[in-house]
């Protein structure tokens, strides 16, 4: 199985910070990579597929780059509503696997 | 509006059985692929399972290979998860997932997750 390790697992930054992710796959997973946010109590939702590509409705200020092994998931400008985990995702092999998640805190 | 309904979760004890079901609506179910996915506690999502949109082929995890299986009625649309001899380690909210018809693997819309504890 291909595991992906995110960091940090949790992160706290005042509004108007950049924020940075990290995800590391155990092995190359080419561009097969989608990010997630999940808010308290609810379902996830689909950010970013293919590594960087904004899923519609999505703010701009989200972003994602990287390839092979490994990948960084970006907030230029933290606001409030982004407050969530953000969990990465790997599609080049079954199974799917998640990251363990990165919870955003505002200071 | 697409809509994913999951419900049939509930505490069951060690080794029992539960059936989710997951209801979709606002779109054409027997099009798409779905799956199920977990979540324990305070823990990361695993991807449990994949049924094709005509119900093969299908997939599962590892760890619920042969205790759960993954069906779906396209005429009712509903999506299903049975589930047996469940253990502790099989608490968690269980989500249903649409994967986008566009990107392979990529889940576009979850359903609100049912809870399912296991525990005598």
């Amino acid at each position: 199985d291909i595991q992906m390790t995110q960091s940090p697992s949790s992160l706290s930054a005042s509004v108007g910070d950049r924020v940075t992710i990290t995800c590391q796959a155990s092995q190359d997973i080419r561009d097969y990579l989608n990010w997630y946010q999940q808010k308290p109590g609810k379902a996830p939702k689909l950010l970013i597929y293919d590594v960087s590509n904004l899923e519609t409705g999505v703010p701009s200020r989200f972003s994602g780059s990287g390839s092979g092994t490994d990948f960084t998931f970006t907030i230029s400008s933290l606001q409030p509503e982004d407050i969530a985990t953000y969990s990465c995702q790997q599609y080049a092999n079954l199974p799917l696997t998640f990251g363990g998640g990165t919870k955003v805190e505002i200071k | 509006e697409v809509q994913l309904v999951a419900s049939g979760g509930g505490l069951v004890q060690p080794g029992g059985s539960l059936r989710l079901s997951c209801a979709a609506s606002g779109f054409i179910f027997s099009s798409y692929e779905m799956n199920w996915v977990r979540q324990a506690p305070g823990k990361g999502l695993e991807w449990l399972s994949y049924i094709g949109s005509g119900g093969t082929p299908i997939y599962y995890a590892d760890s619920v290979k042969g205790r759960f299986t993954i069906s779906r009625d396209n005429a009712k649309n509903s999506l299903y998860l049975q589930m047996t001899s469940l253990r502790a380690d099989d608490t968690a909210v269980y989500y249903c997932a649409r994967e986008s018809n566009r990107r392979e693997n990529t889940f576009d819309y979850w359903g609100q997750g049912t809870l399912v504890t296991v525990s005598s």
